[in-house]
This record gives C-alpha cells, structure tokens and sequence, in this order.
C-alpha cells in the first residue's frame, strides 16, 4: 500500500538557519505529493504541492521537488524564522474511484529559536 | 467565507459512553473527508462522503464507528461504547469536489478523550 516516511522531530533550529525535512514515500503510480503545516490549535494547511516528476512546489519561501528517482519530496527554506514554528505533514493522494486518498507521514514539529 | 468547522474542539468521555463529533464543510463543499490522529502518528484516512452517501469507509473500524452527511447540517462521525484506544484527534476535511485536482480543506480537529 501506499505510505510516506519523514525524518523525525522535534527539529529545532535558530531563526535564519537552513531548514531540510526530509520524505520519501511509496505507491504505485504517479502520485501528488504535498506539504501540509500545523500550527498550534489550528487545523492543516496546505503549503505546497507537486503533481508530477521533477515538478518544485513553492510557496512563503518553503520549496519541494518530486523526485521519482529517489521517491523523495524534501522540504526546505533558505532562512526559517520564528513564525515557522509548526508541525510539518508530507502526504501523497492517489485517485481512487474518482475522488483522492490521502495517506499523510507522522509529522515533524519544527521549533524556530529567536 | 468562513473555514471547516468543528465542535467541539475537546470531549470528555468516560469509556462505555457514546462520542458524536461534528463537521461543517466550508459553504459549497459537498464532500467530506474523516481522518484519525492517534498520538505520535500521521492522519489516517478513515471515511469519505458525500451528501446523503458514504462513498468510500474503508479506514473506518467494522464496529462502534459510523459516519453520515445528511442533505441539511453538519457531518456526524459516532462512536458508540468509546475505549481508552479511541482518544485521539480526529479531522475532518471538505473540497468542493472528489476529483484528483480539488484540495482538501482542514477542520482544528476535534481531541478526543476517553477516561
């Protein structure tokens, strides 16, 4: 069956360091993948998405590739800040009987450090 | 426009009881996703739906567990005769379609307690 794999947190970092979260997942197919955040008491949001092979995903300086090579979708930003903090889901969907399954990866809480 | 609403955020519920947790799609969205978040694990698809229909339970348990979306009101997910392994978040979504391209908007979740 399908399922995603991302590192494990909490990872916490200053503000303006590099941010990598790592996930890698398996399905048959070509899946979408995606990045959904958390932030405290709220419910998910999406951040990014990929529909295909070597598509980049970009939005609020975050940044993904779909690598079908390496069954990867990594996330980064070049400069995290305090606001960043949150927890971080990569997800794949699959279509299925018309409408799209989402299988999501466990989390990875982010910290950012003043 | 408002968001995916759920109530309530938190619920008690002493083991034996019945736990009713509700979701109102954002307005124009008439598919409604469940999904279960036990502690330290990712959301796990539970139930799929659409007005009237459940098209898709697979992730939901045989017993205990039901879902419905009637023509008018919110989407109710019922668990009958709660356990202490049911305390969990669950999350509801909605999209204004089933389809590959539409996205999935999320509730805050409803945190499920069973003592």
């Amino acid at each position: 069956g399908n399922s995603v794999t991302q590192m494990e947190g909490p990872v916490t970092l200053s503000e303006e360091a590099f941010l990598t979260i790592n996930c890698t997942y398996t399905a048959t197919g070509y899946p979408s993948l995606f990045w959904y955040v958390q932030y405290p008491g709220e419910g998910l949001q999406l951040l990014l998405k990929a529909t295909k092979a070597d598509d980049k995903g970009s939005n609020k300086g975050f940044e993904a590739t779909y690598r079908k090579e390496t069954t990867s979708f990594h996330l980064e930003k070049g400069s995290v800040q305090v606001s960043d903090s949150a927890v971080y889901f990569c997800a794949l969907s699959r279509g299925s009987g018309g409408y799209q399954k989402v299988t999501f990866g466990t989390g990875t809480k982010l910290q950012v450090i003043p | 426009n408002a968001g995916v609403m759920q109530n309530p955020r938190h619920l008690v519920r002493r083991r034996g009881q019945e736990a009713r947790l509700r979701c109102s799609p954002m307005k124009g969205h008439s598919h409604v996703y469940w999904y279960r978040q036990l502690p330290e694990e990712g959301l796990k698809f539970m139930v799929y739906l659409q007005k009237e229909n459940i098209i898709d339970e697979s992730g939901m348990p045989k017993e205990r567990f039901s879902a419905e979306f009637p023509k008018e009101g919110p989407s109710i997910l019922r668990i009958q005769q709660v356990v202490r392994g049911d305390s969990a978040a669950y999350f509801c979504a909605s999209s204004p379609g089933g389809g590959h391209n539409y996205e999935q908007y999320f509730g805050p979740g409803t945190r499920l307690t069973v003592t």
